[in-house]
């Protein structure tokens, strides 16, 4: 089984800031991955599909790079409504999530 | 406008069974895979099982280890639904249940159900 790691698991941030978050798979997953938000008591959202594609509605400041093993999600200016927790995703052999990333406010 | 809305969540006892159902609207259920995913409380999204568009058979439903054996998913595409039968329930199975469609192929969960509660205990 393919196993996902983001990190950090907990990151504090400020309004404007520039966050990264970061996925590793534990085999090559190609660009096979996705990257969700979720907010308390909602379903996860999708942002960014096939490792760096923004989903229809999302906006420019979500980013996602990377391919193979090691992937990035980036908010190039935090927003309030960006405070949430933060998936990654494999779907290259069977479905596999990251145990997500809290972003909060600093 | 594509709605997904999971039912049948409750209170079971240990051992006991349950069966969710996926309703679907706004696209053609026969056309698209479905999967089912949980979040037990305060953790992390756990994939659950999976139905290809064709999943008539077992050679199209996929499951996960932890589940294997006791949970099988189904579809009633003339009901536009998707079933989770859930039999012999452990405590670890309290989680809240989501369903969510795929595109097709190699494709991210997009979108998801509100998600419906099972509880698990004694």
């Amino acid at each position: 089984d393919i196993q996902m790691t983001q990190s950090p698991s907990t990151l504090s941030a400020s309004v404007g800031d520039r966050v990264t978050i970061t996925c590793r798979a534990s085999q090559s997953i190609s660009s096979w991955l996705a990257w969700y938000q979720q907010k308390p008591g909602k379903a996860p959202k999708l942002l960014i599909y096939k490792a760096s594609s923004l989903e229809s509605g999302v906006p420019s400041r979500f980013s996602g790079s990377g391919s193979g093993t090691e992937f990035t999600l980036t908010i190039s200016s935090l927003q309030p409504d960006d405070f949430a927790t933060y998936y990654c995703q494999q779907y290259n052999s069977l479905w596999t999530f990251g145990q997500g990333t809290k972003v909060e406010i600093k | 406008q594509v709605q997904l809305v999971e039912s049948g969540g409750g209170v079971v006892q240990p051992g006991g069974s349950l069966r969710l159902s996926c309703a679907v609207s706004g696209f053609s259920l026969n056309s698209y895979g479905m999967h089912w995913v949980r979040q037990a409380p305060g953790k992390g999204l756990e994939w659950v099982a999976f139905i290809r568009y064709d999943g008539s058979n077992g050679s199209n439903k996929y499951y996960a280890a932890s589940v294997k054996g006791r949970f099988t998913i189904s579809r009633d595409n003339s009901k536009n639904t998707v079933y989770l039968q859930m039999n012999s329930l452990r405590t670890e199975d309290t989680a809240v249940y989501y369903c969510a469609k795929i595109a097709g192929g190699s494709s991210p969960f997009d979108p998801w159900g509100q998600g419906t509660l099972v509880t698990v205990s004694s």
